[in-house]
């Protein structure tokens, strides 16, 4: 079975552009969540969707948005990029949600942004 | 919001070694995840711990919901463990997610 898959896996960006990440979640998964990880701190949550709506928002600014659809893949949109946007995007794929049932992650997109 | 701590924050160790790092948070959970991170990035799944003992190979991980703590045990530790682990978090009523501690480094050396 394929786990969860992410692309792409490393981008360049200027600042002022705008970046879209996609997730495919593994198969029968209805849940996705985005989490945002700079270098030597733990993942922060971004977003959560099920069912195509969204469950959860953390606490990032209006630039990012996300959107699941109908066959439960997914992407995050970052518009008006920053330098300090610049990390590892984690999607995570889970049966209902990951605040009760197990979340798997993808490899990752690590964005720079210049 | 609920708080999770690691510890200890970094841990070096000879081949052969055991280890327990401890997770402590602040509140009831739903969901208890240990994560080892690859150098690449990856959270590869350790163990879905919301209670009880597990074990997997020189692995094992230990919830104690109603003390609000988890363990996790590396046995003869190899430099392949190296790397950083995390523990999350998941409950109702948190916006939906997983809220991570902020890892703990583990350096195997030959």
């Amino acid at each position: 079975d394929a786990g969860v898959t992410q692309s792409p896996t490393h981008l360049i960006k200027t600042r002022g552009q705008h970046v879209t990440l996609r997730c495919s979640p593994i198969s029968g998964h209805k849940s996705v969540s985005w989490y945002q990880q700079v270098l030597g701190q733990g993942p922060q949550f971004i977003f959560q969707y099920y069912e195509k709506e969204e469950r959860g928002r953390g606490n990032f600014p209006d630039r990012f948005s996300a959107r699941q659809f109908p066959n439960y893949s997914s992407e995050l949109n970052v518009n008006a990029l920053l330098l300090g946007d610049s990390a590892l995007y984690l999607c995570a794929s889970s049966l209902r949600g990951p605040e009760d049932t197990e979340a798997f992650f993808g490899q990752g997109t690590r964005l720079t942004v210049v | 919001g609920i708080q999770v701590e690691q510890s200890p924050p970094d841990l070096i160790l000879q081949e052969g070694a055991n280890s327990t790092l401890r997770c402590n948070f602040s509140d009831s959970v739903n969901n208890l995840q240990w994560f080892h991170q690859n150098p690449w990035g990856q959270l590869i799944n350790l163990f879905y711990i919301p209670s009880g003992t597990k074990q997997n190979g020189r692995l094992s991980a230990t919830t104690v919901a109603t003390e609000r703590y988890s363990l996790l045990y590396i046995s003869s530790s190899q430099t392949t463990d190296s790397g950083v682990y995390f523990c999350a978090v998941g409950f109702w009523g948190g916006s939906e997610k997983l809220v991570f501690g902020k890892g703990m480094k583990l350096t195997v050396n030959p």
